[in-house]
């Protein structure tokens, strides 16, 4: 079973400040997908963005990015220009097969 | 395109009773999850349906649960009968594809007194 590590229990940051969640995973296969998910308040699970193992170039979504670093098993999300509607737990998430395993989460505050 | 749907929302009942949530998901998708969401132990995968066919339901806590997939457009999930540790937040999501990314659905919060 893959195991997806979340370091990160809560952030907080200032409106229109960058921040960054830190997340690694653990696996033995070299193809796979990850993923970024957003869950506000409202509860519903929000996909952020998706980053395919073999595709070198790191994915962007207007203010999302991520650094994915495939030999250290790494998959940082950076949030450029906080909104207070970036308010949320996010969650990383990989995926081998069909299975989605995720980690812990991290509770992002984005104050004004 | 509408999203993955979920009824109901919210669903509060007794101990003791059935209780069955409902999922529509995404025209074309074909694959269907079941997750549970509490804070104890986060997300779960509950069941995998894979063209209408359960494929893995491993996840399922025990024979108090069942889900069914009658069509591509329909998913149940059912817990018969319920009990308070069954509280907690289930979702349905779907995919297009093995590996894709899933949709989730908004959620049903069950709560069992």
């Amino acid at each position: 079973a893959q195991t997806v590590t979340q370091s990160q229990p809560e952030m907080s940051v200032q409106e229109a400040e960058t921040v960054t969640l830190s997340c690694t995973y653990d696996t033995s296969e070299s193809n796979y997908y990850l993923f970024w998910y957003k869950q506000p308040p409202s509860r519903q699970m929000i996909l952020v963005i998706r980053q395919e193992a073999y595709k070198q170039q790191n994915a962007t979504e207007n203010r999302f990015s991520v650094n994915f670093q495939k030999a250290a098993k790494s998959f940082s999300l950076k949030i450029s220009d906080s909104q207070l509607g970036d308010t949320a737990m996010y969650f990383c998430a990989f995926s081998r097969d069909y299975k989605l395993s995720f980690g812990a989460g991290t509770t992002v505050t984005v104050r004004a | 395109d509408a999203g993955v749907i979920q009824s109901p929302r919210h669903e509060v009942t007794e101990m003791g009773q059935e209780v069955t949530l409902r999922c529509k998901p995404i025209s074309g998708h074909n694959s269907l999850f079941w997750y549970r969401q509490t804070m104890m132990r986060g997300l779960e995968l509950l069941i995998y349906f894979n063209n209408n066919v359960p494929i893995d339901d491993s996840g399922m806590p025990e024979d108090r649960f069942s889900a069914k997939m009658p069509n591509a457009s329909f998913s149940t999930l059912k817990i018969q009968p319920s009990e308070p540790r069954d509280s907690a937040v289930y979702f349905c999501a779907s995919s297009s594809a093995r590996g894709y990314e899933q949709y989730f659905g908004p959620g049903t919060r069950l709560t069992v007194t």
